[in-house]
C-alpha cells in the first residue's frame, strides 16, 4: 500500500505570495493533518480534515486554510506569505484515532 | 493541559554506545505513546506504539518503555550506529482524540 504522498517537496516564494500544497493519504484513509514544523517549535498542529470537513482546527491566523476532497485527498493554502512562514509542512493521514502516517513534508522557503 | 516533555533535548553520542531518551507526558485520558524518528528534512516514521497494558516494546535496536503510573516513557538505542542520528519525537494521543500531543524531541548525532 502507497505511503502518504506530498506535492511539491520544494517550494521557494517570496513575501506577500499565496501557495498551495498537495497531500494525498494512504488509500481508505480519511482523516488529514496538517503540521507546521520549524527549528525549536516542534510540530505545530494547523487543520485535520475528515470526509472534506474541517474537524480540528489549530492556532494559526486565517491565512492558513485547506480543504478536502470527496477522495480524501487534501490542499492547504497559505495567502500573503510571511517570511515567519519558511518550514517544513507535513501531512498526516489517519484510519483510527490513534495512529497516523506522515508523508515526506514541502519544504516551503519564503524570500 | 495535554503536554509531552522531552529531555535531553539534544545528545552527542559515540558510535556503538547505547544511549537513553525520556519522555514525560500529562495527555488524559492515556491512549497510546508512540516514538517516531525523524530524519533531517524528512517526515516522522514511527518506531514503536504502546497502550496502556504494554510497558515494553522494542524494534529492532530501539526498545521503549511506558510507565503509565507515573506518565513516563524512554526510548533505549542499543549500539549506536551512524544512522541513528535524527530526531526523536515522542507523541501522546488521548482516547478518542485525532490530534496527538507532540513532545519537541531529541536531537541524537552520532559520531563515528
Amino acid at each position: 500500500k502507497a505511503g502518504v504522498t506530498q506535492t511539491p517537496r520544494y517550494l521557494i516564494k517570496t513575501r506577500g505570495q499565496q501557495v498551495t500544497l498537495s497531500c494525498s493519504p494512504i488509500s481508505g484513509h480519511r482523516s488529514v493533518s496538517w503540521y507546521q514544523q520549524t527549528p525549536g517549535q516542534g510540530l505545530q498542529f494547523l487543520f485535520e480534515y475528515f470526509s472534506e470537513t474541517q474537524r480540528n482546527k489549530g492556532n494559526f491566523p486565517g491565512r492558513f486554510s485547506g480543504r478536502q476532497f470527496s477522495n480524501s485527498r487534501s490542499e492547504m493554502n497559505v495567502s500573503t506569505l510571511e517570511l515567519g512562514d519558511s518550514a517544513l509542512y507535513l501531512c498526516a493521514s489517519s484510519l483510527a484515532a490513534d495512529e497516523q502516517f506522515f508523508g515526506p513534508g514541502t519544504r516551503l522557503t519564503v524570500l | 493541559k495535554n503536554q509531552v516533555e522531552q529531555s535531553p533535548q539534544s545528545l552527542i553520542i559515540l558510535e556503538g554506545k547505547n544511549c537513553t531518551l525520556q519522555c514525560n507526558y500529562t495527555v488524559s485520558p492515556f491512549s497510546n505513546l508512540r516514538w517516531y524518528k525523524q530524519d533531517t528534512g524528512r517526515g516522522p516514521v514511527s518506531l514503536t506504539i504502546m497502550t496502556f497494558s504494554e510497558n515494553t516494546k522494542s524494534n529492532g535496536r530501539y526498545t521503549a518503555t511506558l510507565d503509565a503510573d507515573t506518565k513516563q516513557s524512554s526510548l533505549h538505542i542499543t549500539a549506536s550506529q551512524l544512522s541513528d542520528s535524527a530526531s526523536y519525537i515522542c507523541v501522546v494521543s488521548a482516547v478518542g482524540s485525532y490530534i496527538p500531543t507532540f513532545g519537541r524531541g531529541t536531537s541524537l548525532i552520532v559520531h563515528p
